[in-house]
């Protein structure tokens, strides 16, 4: 069945270091594809999305882009903060339908 | 202020004693959605509704009923309550997602932590 695949955590950054955070899905047709990040004692909000194939999704300095080939969903940064710190959901909606499948989240601490 | 609000936020009960934890939205969005959090499991769907009077099962829905009577409103009913339901619950809603092509992004309540005991 359909599934997401994201790196284990928790990642631990010095702030101003580069993020990368690896995202895998398993999935029939073509599905959309989200980054969701949760704040600690928060609901989650949407951070970027891409609908189609080759699709880059950005905002607040980050940036995924959507890779039909390699079926991934990579979610990098350039330059972290300490207010970065959070834990980072990668998601998908099922092609034709409404169901989403979230991946089971990656921890990002960043140091000061 | 454009949101999604459940009651009660935290909630610990007793094994078997019915319970409902309500989901409102102001946004008029016809999308809703239900999801368990658990440590290591991330997020998965409990139900979903596309508009009034029509729901449909996520991937963990055993143990779980919902009904979406208004628009605005998505109550969780856990008619007898199991510790295995022990969990974060989160309530989502989203707009029009008319023959699929349109994608939203969905707007997440606080969370409900919920205990069984």
């Amino acid at each position: 069945g359909d599934s997401v695949t994201q790196m284990e955590g928790p990642v631990t950054l010095s702030e101003e270091a580069f993020l990368t955070i690896n995202c895998t899905y398993t999935a029939t047709g073509y599905p959309s594809l989200f980054w969701y990040v949760q704040y600690p004692g928060e609901g989650l909000q949407l951070l970027l999305k891409a609908t189609k194939a080759d699709d880059k999704g950005s905002n607040k300095g980050f940036e995924a882009t959507y890779r039909k080939e390699t079926t991934s969903f990579h979610l990098e940064k350039g330059s972290v903060q300490v207010s970065d710190s959070a834990v980072y959901f990668c998601a998908l909606k099922i092609s034709g339908t409404y169901k989403y499948i979230f991946g089971t989240g990656t921890r990002l601490k960043v140091l000061a | 202020e454009a949101q999604v609000t459940q009651n009660p936020r935290y909630l610990i009960t007793v094994t078997g004693k019915k319970l409902t934890v309500t989901c409102s939205q102001n946004m008029n969005h016809e999308y809703m959605s239900w999801y368990r959090q658990d440590p290591g499991l991330g997020l998965r769907q409990i139900y979903y509704s596309m508009n009034v009077e029509v729901t449909d099962k996520g991937d963990v829905p055993e143990g779980y009923k919902v009904s979406r009577k208004e628009k605005r409103n998505f109550p969780l009913i856990l008619e007898s309550p199991s510790p295995n339901q022990t969990s974060l619950y989160f309530c989502a809603s989203s707009s029009g997602l008319a023959g699929g092509l349109i994608v939203h992004e969905q707007f997440f309540g606080p969370g409900t932590r919920l205990t069984v005991l």
